[in-house]
C-alpha cells in the first residue's frame, strides 16, 4: 500500500493563499469522498482540519477549504497567518484491507 | 468530552516486549473504530492499523502486519498496541485515533480525537 503523494514543502507570505495537493489512486482518493486533512505543529498531536474532502469540523477557521478532482485532493489555506506554519497531512479511506492511507506530509512555511 | 488518553513514555531494550494503551472516554467505545499511527523522529505519519472494538475486526497496514498486534478490551474501553520483540527502528511516537463516525461500516469523517501520543524509545 503506497502512501498518498504530497509535495514536501510549500510556502507563502502572510495574507496570501496556498494549495497543498494529495495524489492517490482510484482505490482511495479517486474512489471515495473520504479524504481528510490534518495539521500538526511541532511537538503536538495532529488536528483534524477537513473531513470528507471539503467539510470543516466545528471550530476550524473558514480560511481552510478542501476539494477534489479525480485522484487528487487539495487543501487551500487563504489569508495565510503565521500560526498556519505547520506540517499538513492528507489521508483517505482505501478499498484495500488496511482501510486507510496517509500522505507523506507537507511542511508549510509562512515567509 | 470525547477523549483518548494514552499510556506514558517507555524506554526499552531491543528484544523486549511492550504493550501500550489508549483509553477512550466520553463515548460508546464499542461503536467507533480506533486506529494507530506511527511517527518516527522527524518523519511523517504512518498508518499502522485499526480495530473495531464492537467485534474486534482488525486490519493492518502491510508494512506493520506481523510486526505488531492491535487489540481492545471492551470492558475497560481500552485499545492496545503491542510488540513481542522490539527493535531500535521501533523508536517513535505512537498515536491512537478514533474514527469520527460510528458503526462498523463507518468510513468517513476522518479521525478525531487523537491521543496525546506515547513515545517509545528502544535502545541498548
Amino acid at each position: 500500500q503506497s502512501a498518498l503523494t504530497q509535495p514536501a514543502s510549500v510556502s507563502g507570505s502572510p495574507g496570501q493563499s496556498i494549495t497543498i495537493s494529495c495524489t492517490g489512486t482510484s482505490s482511495d482518493v479517486g474512489g471515495y469522498n473520504y479524504v481528510s486533512w490534518y495539521q500538526q505543529h511541532p511537538g503536538k498531536a495532529p488536528k483534524l482540519m477537513i473531513y470528507d474532502v471539503s467539510n470543516r469540523p466545528s471550530g476550524v477557521s473558514n480560511r481552510f477549504s478542501g476539494s477534489k478532482s479525480g485522484n487528487t485532493a487539495s487543501l487551500t489555506i487563504s489569508g495565510l497567518q503565521a500560526e498556519d506554519e505547520a506540517d499538513y497531512y492528507c489521508s483517505s479511506y482505501t478499498s484495500s484491507s488496511t482501510l486507510e492511507v496517509f500522505g507523506g506530509g507537507t511542511k508549510l512555511t509562512v515567509l | 468530552e470525547v477523549q483518548l488518553v494514552q499510556s506514558g513514555a517507555e524506554v526499552k531494550k531491543p528484544g523486549e516486549s511492550l504493550k501500550i494503551s489508549c483509553k477512550g472516554s466520553g463515548y460508546s467505545f464499542t461503536s467507533y473504530w480506533i486506529g494507530w499511527v506511527r511517527q518516527m523522529p522527524g518523519k511523517g505519519l504512518e498508518w499502522m492499523g485499526i480495530i473495531y472494538p464492537g467485534d474486534s475486526d482488525t486490519r493492518y497496514s502491510p508494512s506493520f502486519q506481523g510486526q505488531v498486534t492491535i487489540s481492545a478490551d471492551k470492558s475497560i474501553s481500552t485499545a492496545y498496541l503491542q510488540w513481542s520483540s522490539l527493535k531500535a527502528s521501533d523508536t517513535a511516537m505512537y498515536y491512537c485515533v478514533r474514527r469520527a463516525c460510528s458503526g462498523g461500516s463507518c468510513r468517513s469523517k476522518g479521525f478525531d480525537p487523537w491521543g496525546q501520543g506515547t513515545l517509545v524509545t528502544v535502545s541498548s
